[in-house]
């Protein structure tokens, strides 16, 4: 599979909106996932979003999808510290739906 | 259930030592995934295991490193004649199976192996 892009490094003031965008290649996918990893830990599944709707809300995250231009973004309202950390959105790879990570997207969330 | 489990957590050994590393999958998921991620990069796919077939390896993946999962629960890796550019976080997790719908990973902690 295709690694997925994203841009390396966000920096936000703490309490403005976060976006972080990610462009894959497999539309294969029935589902689209964002993990949060924090220093030191191991990845936490965020949220998902169902292949066949283009918008999903849960709490302070919004996750769009444009299927037609394989774009993916994860929109973090009220952006806090404890958010500091690298956001991966994964693509299957191939038939056993193994995913592939990129190197992530790093959010930096400042005073 | 207290989700995947990995032990150890830091394991440091010289170089040439054969290391193992142990991961505790959620009990009702039959999918199991070893990753290696190194600094500054995201996971890398190792292998993973249905039960306890073990259905795809990466190409990446030397000799020297080996996987198990005897009983389809818990499952080992093992690195023999450890180099130096072994060391990195070895992450496991665990999925139900895509048949059962929705699936998403559980991650463990992950080991993280230094080799001196």
């Amino acid at each position: 599979g295709e690694d997925v892009e994203q841009s390396l490094f966000l920096s936000v003031r703490e309490g403005d909106s976060s976006v972080i965008n990610c462009t894959y290649t497999d539309s294969s996918s029935t589902y689209l996932y964002w993990y949060k990893q924090e220093p030191g830990a191991g990845l936490q599944l965020l949220t998902y979003i169902f292949s066949n709707m283009d918008m999903k809300q849960d709490q302070r995250l919004t996750v769009l999808l444009n299927k037609k231009d394989k774009h993916l973004s994860l929109r973090i309202a009220d952006t806090q510290t404890g958010d500091s950390a690298i956001y991966f959105c994964p693509e299957p790879s191939g038939g056993s739906y193994i995913p592939t990570f990129g190197r992530g997207t790093s959010l930096i969330v400042h005073p | 259930d207290t989700g995947v489990s990995q032990d150890p957590r830091h394991k440091i050994t010289k170089r040439g030592q054969n290391v193992t590393f142990r991961c505790d999958p959620i009990s009702e998921h039959n999918r199991l995934y070893w990753y290696r991620q190194t600094l500054g990069q995201g996971p890398e796919f190792l292998t993973y295991f249905q039960n306890e077939a073990q259905l795809e390896k990466s190409r990446l993946l030397s000799d020297r490193f080996s996987a198990e999962r005897p009983k389809g629960s818990f499952s080992t890796l093992e690195i023999q004649r450890t180099e130096q550019g072994d060391s990195a976080m070895y992450l496991c997790a665990s999925s139900p199976s895509t048949s059962q719908g929705h699936y998403g990973y559980t991650f463990g902690s992950g080991t993280r192996l230094t080799v001196v």
